[in-house]
């Protein structure tokens, strides 16, 4: 059974960069159909996707955060990380890792199994 | 690609039936997922490809269709369905989520 889980730093000051790795077990992250995303939640509020990365190392990002955002790829560790640097508290958030599987229209993706979630406040 | 749903709030009562819609600004063509999120939870996967149960998702929850209008039913509440819904296209870059729908008791 496929898990996935979130570490990483949990409280950031404001300009910092925020890191969070997701460590995968019960399946292989180098599989041709699978995505791995980062999606946020602030709190109270809806779901944003930030990125995904393709275990070839291919990378998807959110517009709205491009410039901020770098994520990368273990292979050998079977983890993915998210880099989010000049963090605000609008950063605050609580931050998921998730698979995701295409539909009819690869690399595009839905969301099929989801960490249990890491929260990141950003303050002085 | 912005997805709007409605209503926001739904009150209803077990046993009833929920309709809950989701509009896209554009064709998404049928590449949309429905999730139900529970507080302190992540969100579950519930509907992709617009009616496509997900694995272990009861057979009350189904979703229907296409281009820019979808709609998410779930036939007879029960009591552990009261929840937060999203939608979600994967038609196009960025992926992007719907506001939410509560289902209220």
């Amino acid at each position: 059974q496929l898990q996935l889980q979130e570490s990483g730093s949990g409280l950031v000051k404001p300009s910092e960069t925020v890191s969070l790795t997701c460590t995968v077990s019960g399946g292989s992250i180098v599989r041709t159909n699978d995505y791995w995303g980062w999606i946020r939640q602030p709190p109270g509020k809806g779901l944003e996707w930030i990125g995904t990365i393709y275990y070839s190392g291919s990378t998807y990002y959110n517009p709205s955060l491009d410039s901020r955002v770098t994520i990368s790829i273990n292979r050998f560790r079977n983890q993915f990380s998210l880099r989010l640097n000049s963090v605000t508290a609008a950063d605050t958030a609580v931050y998921y890792c998730a698979r995701g599987q295409s539909g009819g229209y690869p690399p595009y993706h839905y969301l099929d199994v989801w960490g249990k979630g890491s929260t990141v406040t950003v303050s002085s | 690609i912005v997805l709007t749903q409605s209503p926001a709030t739904l009150p209803l009562s077990p046993g009833e039936r929920a309709t809950l819609s989701c509009r896209a600004s554009q064709s998404v063509r049928t590449s949309l997922a429905w999730y139900q999120q529970k507080p302190g939870l992540p969100p579950r996967l519930l509907i992709f490809d617009a009616s496509h149960r997900a694995t272990g998702i009861p057979g009350r929850f189904s979703g229907g269709g296409s281009g820019t209008d979808f709609t998410l039913t779930i036939s007879s509440l029960e009591p552990e369905d009261f929840a937060i819904y999203y939608c979600q296209q994967h038609s196009d870059w960025p992926l992007t989520f719907g506001g939410g729908t509560q289902v209220e008791i």
